[in-house]
Protein backbone atom coordinates (compact mmCIF):
# COMPACT_ATOMS: atom_id res chain seq x y z
CA UNK A 1 0.00 0.00 0.00
CA UNK A 2 1.56 3.32 -1.55
CA UNK A 3 1.88 6.08 1.55
CA UNK A 4 0.88 9.59 2.10
CA UNK A 5 2.85 11.74 -0.81
CA UNK A 6 4.00 15.02 -0.83
CA UNK A 7 6.22 17.25 -2.90
CA UNK A 8 8.03 19.30 -3.22
CA UNK A 9 10.41 17.51 -0.30
CA UNK A 10 12.24 21.04 0.08
CA UNK A 11 11.34 24.49 -1.07
CA UNK A 12 13.82 27.89 -0.96
CA UNK A 13 11.78 30.83 -1.27
CA UNK A 14 12.48 34.46 -0.56
CA UNK A 15 10.38 36.54 1.96
CA UNK A 16 6.92 38.26 0.49
CA UNK A 17 6.84 35.08 -2.32
CA UNK A 18 4.48 32.33 -2.76
CA UNK A 19 4.91 29.15 -2.61
CA UNK A 20 2.61 25.72 -2.75
CA UNK A 21 2.83 22.24 -1.31
CA UNK A 22 0.95 18.89 -2.88
CA UNK A 23 -0.17 16.42 -1.14
CA UNK A 24 -1.09 13.10 -2.33
CA UNK A 25 -3.32 10.71 0.93
CA UNK A 26 -3.44 6.75 1.36
CA UNK A 27 -6.21 5.43 -0.83
CA UNK A 28 -9.52 5.65 0.45
CA UNK A 29 -8.78 8.05 3.43
CA UNK A 30 -11.42 10.55 3.68
CA UNK A 31 -9.47 12.62 5.95
CA UNK A 32 -7.12 14.71 5.73
CA UNK A 33 -4.24 17.19 7.73
CA UNK A 34 -2.01 19.63 7.18
CA UNK A 35 0.97 19.98 10.35
CA UNK A 36 3.40 22.78 10.44
CA UNK A 37 6.56 21.88 12.86
CA UNK A 38 8.66 24.02 13.54
CA UNK A 39 12.60 23.32 14.62
CA UNK A 40 12.20 21.93 18.21
CA UNK A 41 8.93 21.83 18.20
CA UNK A 42 5.83 19.00 17.99
CA UNK A 43 3.64 19.39 14.62
CA UNK A 44 0.76 21.77 15.10
CA UNK A 45 -2.46 21.35 13.19
CA UNK A 46 -2.86 23.46 10.52
CA UNK A 47 -6.19 22.19 8.91
CA UNK A 48 -8.64 19.34 8.76
CA UNK A 49 -10.24 17.47 6.16
CA UNK A 50 -13.38 15.20 5.71
CA UNK A 51 -13.60 14.05 2.85
CA UNK A 52 -13.74 17.93 0.46
CA UNK A 53 -15.21 19.96 3.92
CA UNK A 54 -13.06 21.61 6.40
CA UNK A 55 -13.66 19.91 9.68
CA UNK A 56 -10.97 22.16 11.46
CA UNK A 57 -8.93 25.55 10.32
CA UNK A 58 -8.93 27.20 13.66
CA UNK A 59 -5.35 27.26 13.59
CA UNK A 60 -4.46 28.16 10.16
CA UNK A 61 -3.44 31.72 9.36
CA UNK A 62 -6.04 32.90 7.08
CA UNK A 63 -4.50 36.21 5.90
CA UNK A 64 -1.36 34.26 3.99
CA UNK A 65 -2.56 30.45 4.29
CA UNK A 66 -4.73 28.74 2.13
CA UNK A 67 -5.61 25.38 1.53
CA UNK A 68 -8.09 23.39 -0.27
CA UNK A 69 -9.13 19.53 -1.27
CA UNK A 70 -11.12 19.36 -4.14
CA UNK A 71 -12.76 15.82 -5.10
CA UNK A 72 -11.77 15.05 -1.32
CA UNK A 73 -8.32 12.99 -2.79
CA UNK A 74 -5.35 15.39 -3.23
CA UNK A 75 -4.65 18.77 -1.37
CA UNK A 76 -2.29 21.73 -1.62
CA UNK A 77 -1.38 24.17 0.76
CA UNK A 78 -0.42 27.60 -0.31
CA UNK A 79 1.38 30.35 1.51
CA UNK A 80 1.00 34.09 0.25
CA UNK A 81 3.13 36.09 1.10
CA UNK A 82 5.46 33.73 2.87
CA UNK A 83 7.36 35.61 6.38
CA UNK A 84 10.52 34.04 7.81
CA UNK A 85 8.54 32.74 10.84
CA UNK A 86 6.81 30.37 8.31
CA UNK A 87 10.17 28.41 8.03
CA UNK A 88 9.02 24.92 9.14
CA UNK A 89 8.35 21.61 7.49
CA UNK A 90 5.10 21.00 6.60
CA UNK A 91 3.70 17.33 7.26
CA UNK A 92 0.33 15.63 5.57
CA UNK A 93 -1.52 13.10 7.16
CA UNK A 94 -4.53 11.32 6.54
CA UNK A 95 -6.48 8.62 8.18
CA UNK A 96 -9.69 6.63 6.92
CA UNK A 97 -12.14 8.06 8.99
CA UNK A 98 -12.89 10.98 11.87
CA UNK A 99 -12.82 8.94 15.17
CA UNK A 100 -11.06 10.10 18.03
CA UNK A 101 -8.47 7.23 18.49
CA UNK A 102 -7.90 6.84 14.48
CA UNK A 103 -4.58 6.76 13.75
CA UNK A 104 -3.14 9.42 11.43
CA UNK A 105 -0.43 8.49 8.69
CA UNK A 106 2.40 10.45 7.66
CA UNK A 107 4.03 11.72 4.50
CA UNK A 108 7.52 12.37 4.57
CA UNK A 109 7.27 16.65 4.69
CA UNK A 110 8.38 19.80 2.75
CA UNK A 111 10.98 21.54 4.42
CA UNK A 112 10.69 25.21 3.73
CA UNK A 113 13.08 27.74 4.59
CA UNK A 114 12.39 31.59 3.82
CA UNK A 115 15.21 34.09 3.69
CA UNK B 1 -7.51 23.15 26.55
CA UNK B 2 -6.38 19.87 25.88
CA UNK B 3 -1.95 19.39 26.47
CA UNK B 4 0.83 17.36 26.60
CA UNK B 5 3.89 17.54 28.40
CA UNK B 6 7.34 15.40 27.37
CA UNK B 7 9.75 15.76 30.25
CA UNK B 8 13.32 16.30 29.29
CA UNK B 9 13.85 17.43 25.05
CA UNK B 10 16.80 15.28 24.75
CA UNK B 11 17.57 12.12 26.40
CA UNK B 12 21.10 9.76 26.18
CA UNK B 13 21.44 6.35 26.74
CA UNK B 14 23.93 3.33 25.88
CA UNK B 15 22.65 0.48 24.15
CA UNK B 16 21.44 -2.01 26.25
CA UNK B 17 20.04 0.02 28.67
CA UNK B 18 16.28 0.55 29.30
CA UNK B 19 14.80 3.57 27.74
CA UNK B 20 11.99 5.73 29.59
CA UNK B 21 10.33 8.64 27.85
CA UNK B 22 8.18 10.63 29.54
CA UNK B 23 4.57 12.71 28.71
CA UNK B 24 2.15 13.79 30.66
CA UNK B 25 -1.17 15.01 29.78
CA UNK B 26 -3.66 17.76 31.46
CA UNK B 27 -7.15 16.46 30.93
CA UNK B 28 -9.90 15.37 33.78
CA UNK B 29 -11.23 13.12 31.43
CA UNK B 30 -8.72 10.52 29.82
CA UNK B 31 -7.66 10.97 26.49
CA UNK B 32 -6.68 9.12 24.15
CA UNK B 33 -3.18 8.61 23.54
CA UNK B 34 -0.43 8.29 21.31
CA UNK B 35 3.65 7.63 20.68
CA UNK B 36 5.17 8.44 17.55
CA UNK B 37 8.44 8.43 15.84
CA UNK B 38 10.47 10.33 13.78
CA UNK B 39 13.73 9.50 11.85
CA UNK B 40 15.22 12.14 10.38
CA UNK B 41 14.22 13.61 7.05
CA UNK B 42 11.23 11.70 7.50
CA UNK B 43 7.18 11.74 8.43
CA UNK B 44 5.88 10.37 11.60
CA UNK B 45 4.98 6.86 12.37
CA UNK B 46 3.06 5.39 14.96
CA UNK B 47 4.57 3.55 17.67
CA UNK B 48 1.80 2.59 19.67
CA UNK B 49 -1.27 4.03 21.03
CA UNK B 50 -3.85 4.00 24.16
CA UNK B 51 -7.40 3.52 23.44
CA UNK B 52 -8.95 2.60 27.01
CA UNK B 53 -8.50 -1.20 26.11
CA UNK B 54 -5.78 -2.04 28.34
CA UNK B 55 -3.74 0.21 30.59
CA UNK B 56 -0.29 -1.33 29.15
CA UNK B 57 0.34 -1.04 25.37
CA UNK B 58 2.75 -2.65 23.32
CA UNK B 59 3.61 -1.29 20.37
CA UNK B 60 6.45 -2.13 17.35
CA UNK B 61 10.13 -2.28 17.64
CA UNK B 62 9.79 -3.43 21.44
CA UNK B 63 8.44 -0.58 22.53
CA UNK B 64 5.51 -0.64 25.14
CA UNK B 65 3.63 1.99 26.92
CA UNK B 66 1.48 2.03 30.51
CA UNK B 67 -1.70 4.51 30.59
CA UNK B 68 -1.76 5.35 34.27
CA UNK B 69 -4.68 7.62 35.37
CA UNK B 70 -4.04 8.67 38.82
CA UNK B 71 -0.43 10.11 37.49
CA UNK B 72 -1.95 11.41 33.89
CA UNK B 73 1.05 9.80 32.06
CA UNK B 74 1.37 7.59 29.61
CA UNK B 75 5.44 6.93 29.70
CA UNK B 76 7.05 4.90 27.14
CA UNK B 77 9.89 2.38 27.42
CA UNK B 78 11.74 -0.27 25.84
CA UNK B 79 13.99 -2.56 27.83
CA UNK B 80 17.18 -2.51 25.64
CA UNK B 81 18.06 0.19 23.62
CA UNK B 82 19.04 -0.26 19.99
CA UNK B 83 21.41 2.28 18.12
CA UNK B 84 18.07 1.88 15.12
CA UNK B 85 16.05 3.94 18.47
CA UNK B 86 17.81 6.86 17.65
CA UNK B 87 15.30 9.40 16.65
CA UNK B 88 12.80 11.91 17.91
CA UNK B 89 9.58 10.52 19.87
CA UNK B 90 6.11 12.76 19.91
CA UNK B 91 3.64 12.18 22.82
CA UNK B 92 0.24 12.93 21.55
CA UNK B 93 -3.02 13.42 23.02
CA UNK B 94 -6.94 12.98 21.08
CA UNK B 95 -9.59 14.75 23.29
CA UNK B 96 -12.58 12.78 23.57
CA UNK B 97 -14.74 15.70 24.52
CA UNK B 98 -13.44 18.08 21.89
CA UNK B 99 -15.62 18.90 18.87
CA UNK B 100 -12.93 17.97 16.43
CA UNK B 101 -12.61 14.19 16.23
CA UNK B 102 -9.22 13.16 15.06
CA UNK B 103 -7.25 16.60 16.54
CA UNK B 104 -4.01 15.19 17.75
CA UNK B 105 -2.31 17.34 19.77
CA UNK B 106 1.71 17.20 20.32
CA UNK B 107 4.33 17.45 22.66
CA UNK B 108 7.44 19.19 22.22
CA UNK B 109 8.67 16.07 21.29
CA UNK B 110 12.39 13.84 23.22
CA UNK B 111 15.44 12.98 21.04
CA UNK B 112 16.66 10.09 21.99
CA UNK B 113 20.41 9.43 21.49
CA UNK B 114 21.89 6.21 21.60
CA UNK B 115 25.50 5.51 22.51
CA UNK B 116 27.75 2.24 22.04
Amino acid sequence: EAGVAQSPRYKIIEKRQSVAFWCNPISGHATLYWYQQILGQGPKLLIQFQNNGVVDDSQLPKDRFSAERLKGVDSTLKIQPAKLEDSAVYLCASSPGLAYQETQYFGPGTRLLVL
Amino acid sequence: AQSVTQLGSHVSVSEGALVLLRCNYSSSVPPYLFWYVQYPNQGLQLLLKYTSAATLVKGINGFEAEFKKSETSFHLTKPSAHMSDAAEYFCAVSDPVSAVRGKLIFGQGTELSVKP
